[in-house]
């Protein structure tokens, strides 16, 4: 299972505070998507980056922000600003350039706000 | 922007029968179909994906197939086996154009029992 990891496994967070999800990918993709899934729920695109330095928003991006400055890595930050951030978030990268193709995902991170 | 529709949420079967997922989608635009399986906890997995101009496709006990005017396609997995348990989603690529995101069904959890 590796080429694509997310670190913490879990995470906790108090209420008022900012945290960043990592996710790095060795597999020399250019395109890399952060998800947010609920339970019982399908995922949910937040942001994704097609290239390095150029990202755009998903479906839910309010309250999150993403970088790219590196081609291997796509950081998320969960800010004060989402209501209700206790979600499993998964990271994926995909390498088929100019087209669909498979998105590999990571083993995710479980974000808990006490 | 694509929608992706998924039935049904839960499906119970015997080992050793077939088991059917299906999914419609909205944006005639979109040209990949993947199938992903997750296992409690874990990350998503590929289990088998088609593209817009091919009708079906099989990989031993799985099978997908589309029908692009009708813009719906489903999963097939014959002769289930306890392992074959788990949450499976169906999605939708936007194609280069929408930046190939995903848009994914609700998840159908899928019992197979002894």
């Amino acid at each position: 299972d590796g080429g694509i990891t997310q670190s913490p496994k879990y995470l906790f967070r108090k209420e008022g505070q900012n945290v960043t999800l990592s996710c790095e990918q060795n597999l020399n993709h250019d395109a890399m998507y952060w998800y947010r899934q609920d339970p019982g729920q399908g995922l949910r695109l937040i942001y994704y980056s097609q290239i390095v330095n150029d990202f755009q928003k998903g479906d839910i991006a309010e309250g999150y922000s993403v970088s790219r400055e590196k081609k291997e890595s796509f950081p998320l930050t969960v800010t004060s600003a989402q209501k209700n951030p206790t979600a499993f978030y998964l990271c994926a990268s995909r390498g088929t350039s100019g087209g669909a193709g498979e998105q590999f995902f990571g083993p995710g991170t479980r974000l808990t706000v006490l | 922007g694509e929608n992706v529709e998924q039935h049904p949420s839960t499906l119970s079967v015997q080992e050793g029968d077939s088991a059917v997922i299906k999914c419609t989608y909205s944006d005639s635009a979109s040209n990949y179909f993947p199938w992903y399986k997750q296992e409690l906890g874990k990350r998503p997995q590929l289990i088998i994906d088609i593209r817009s101009n091919v009708g079906e496709k099989k990989d031993q006990r799985i099978a997908v197939t589309l029908n692009k005017t009708a813009k719906h396609f489903s999963l097939h997995i014959t002769e289930t086996q306890p392992e074959d348990s788990a949450v499976y989603f169906c999605a939708a690529s936007s194609g280069p154009g929408g930046g190939n995101k995903l848009t994914f069904g609700t998840g159908t959890q899928l019992k197979v029992e002894l």
